[in-house]
């Protein structure tokens, strides 16, 4: 079974640095064909794709965010971090993280239970 | 950059009865197109994959039609269990979500 579990702060200021864990289980990122990925949510708006990460460390970041976003994984750990700088309260949102599913490339089958932050002075 | 509608934004529809949801892509992203079902207060589900293909344990009464630019997620016969935000995504390229489609009950 895969579960995915998101931590961080909870409130960040603006300008600050964002940094997320994702601590998963029931799969390996150094299984080839494995991904994961970060999502977020706005408060009552649409999904938002951030991040991925694969097994052999091919990452990809939204065109329009890349420049603020690193990801990175450690195999030993399970974990796969995000770090989002110069926040804004644009940037408020509930993070997920997700494994990708095997069968069809960028679609997810697993999805952690998400973490709401929120970016405020 | 490609982008991704969906309409209607609410849909209101009686239990029991059919629901059609459209999602239409600027360009074609081919049969790279998955379906998701979010409800209040939890991660999405993955329905559809590959425009048409059920994903594992997703009931037949949702079915995914389309190529290209111009896809249909329909739900035959409505549940309560199925009112719920029903999200597109095309991942030809990079994966980018529709705005989503409200399914309401009437």
């Amino acid at each position: 079974q895969i579960t995915l579990k998101e931590s961080g702060p909870t409130l960040v200021k603006p300008t600050q640095t964002l940094t997320l864990t994702c601590t998963f289980s029931g799969f390996s990122l150094s299984t080839s064909g494995v991904g994961v990925g970060w999502i977020r949510q706005p408060p009552g708006k649409a999904l938002e794709w951030l991040a991925l990460i694969y097994w052999d460390d091919d990452k990809r970041y939204s065109p329009s965010l890349k420049s603020r976003l690193t990801i990175t994984k450690d195999t030993s750990k399970n974990q796969v971090v995000l770090t989002m700088t110069n926040m804004d309260p644009v940037d408020t949102a509930t993070y997920y993280c997700a494994h990708l599913s095997s069968i069809a490339a960028r679609t997810i089958d697993s999805w952690g239970q998400g973490t709401l932050v929120t970016v405020s002075s | 950059e490609i982008v991704m509608t969906q309409s209607p934004a609410t849909l209101s529809v009686s239990p029991g009865e059919r629901a059609t949801l459209s999602c239409r892509a600027s360009q074609s992203v081919s049969s790279n197109l998955a379906w998701y079902q979010q409800k209040p207060g939890q991660a999405p589900r993955l329905l559809i994959y590959g425009a048409s293909t059920r994903a594992t344990g997703i009931p037949a009464r949702f079915s995914g039609s389309g190529s290209g630019t111009e896809f249909t997620l329909t739900i035959s016969s409505l549940q309560s269990e199925d009112f719920a935000v029903y999200y597109c995504q095309q991942y030809n390229n990079w994966p980018l979500f529709g705005g989503g489609t409200k399914v309401e009950i009437k």
